[in-house]
């Protein structure tokens, strides 16, 4: 079965902090792609990054920086000199691309709080 | 841009009450889904649906239905709502390339 963890409920920083947020992935098959997606108050989920196994490169966007491990079963992002607006609850997801039917898995998610 | 459309954001019904969430798509996507989100559960799904005409049962499907007759449109059903329903409901849509999922602004529903 397909697990992923986010073990940190709730986070909070202080403006301009850099902050992780740990992914935590299980899973048997070799194909698979990882999300994370952010939801802000307004409650829409959004897309942030999509990464497939075969490609463990880490990637920076801006502020944003992912950290993709395969031994460690590990997909972690970090927000540098986080910002207000980057309050919100992020999830983690995980989906198969070798079934029949290409569930998304998601983790609990965690509320990242910045305070001015 | 991609858009999903989910027709209320905000319900209260009874308990009892028959209740329909609406979602439509405009990017002629095969498959759709409904989530619920509870606190410190994450996103659960209830059905999906790959096509028109086409649904299977998620991980709780129970005191629940779906509607697909046309490919933009997914419809949740509560036939007879209960306070334990009381949650976020969440539709998506997927890039059957991709993967990836796009979401609807989310419908919070309180049953009383």
């Amino acid at each position: 079965a397909q697990k992923v963890t986010q073990a940190q409920t709730e986070i909070s920083v202080v403006e301009k902090e850099d902050v992780t947020l740990d992914c935590v992935y299980e899973t048997r098959d070799t194909t698979y792609y990882l999300f994370w997606y952010k939801q802000p108050p307004s409650g829409e989920l959004v897309f942030l990054i999509r990464r497939n196994s075969f490609d463990e490169q880490n990637e920076i966007s801006g502020r944003y920086s992912w950290n993709f491990q395969k031994s460690t079963s590990s997909f972690n992002f970090t927000i540098t000199a986080s910002q207000v607006v980057d309050s919100a609850v992020y999830f983690c997801a995980l989906i198969l691309m070798n079934t029949g039917f290409q569930k998304l898995v998601f983790g609990t998610g965690t509320r990242l709080l910045v305070s001015p | 841009d991609v858009k999903v459309t989910q027709s209320s954001r905000y319900l209260v019904k009874r308990t009892g009450e028959k209740v329909f969430l609406e979602c439509v798509q405009d990017m002629d996507h095969e498959n759709m889904f409904w989530y619920r989100q509870d606190p410190g559960l994450g996103l659960r799904l209830i059905y999906f649906s790959y096509d028109v005409k086409m649904k299977e049962k998620g991980d709780i499907p129970e005191g629940y239905s779906v509607s697909r007759e046309k490919k933009e449109r997914f419809s949740l059903i509560l036939e007879s709502a209960s306070t334990n329903q009381t949650s976020m409901y969440l539709c998506a849509d997927r890039d059957r390339f991709t993967g990836e999922l796009f979401f609807g602004e989310g419908s919070r529903l309180t049953v009383l």
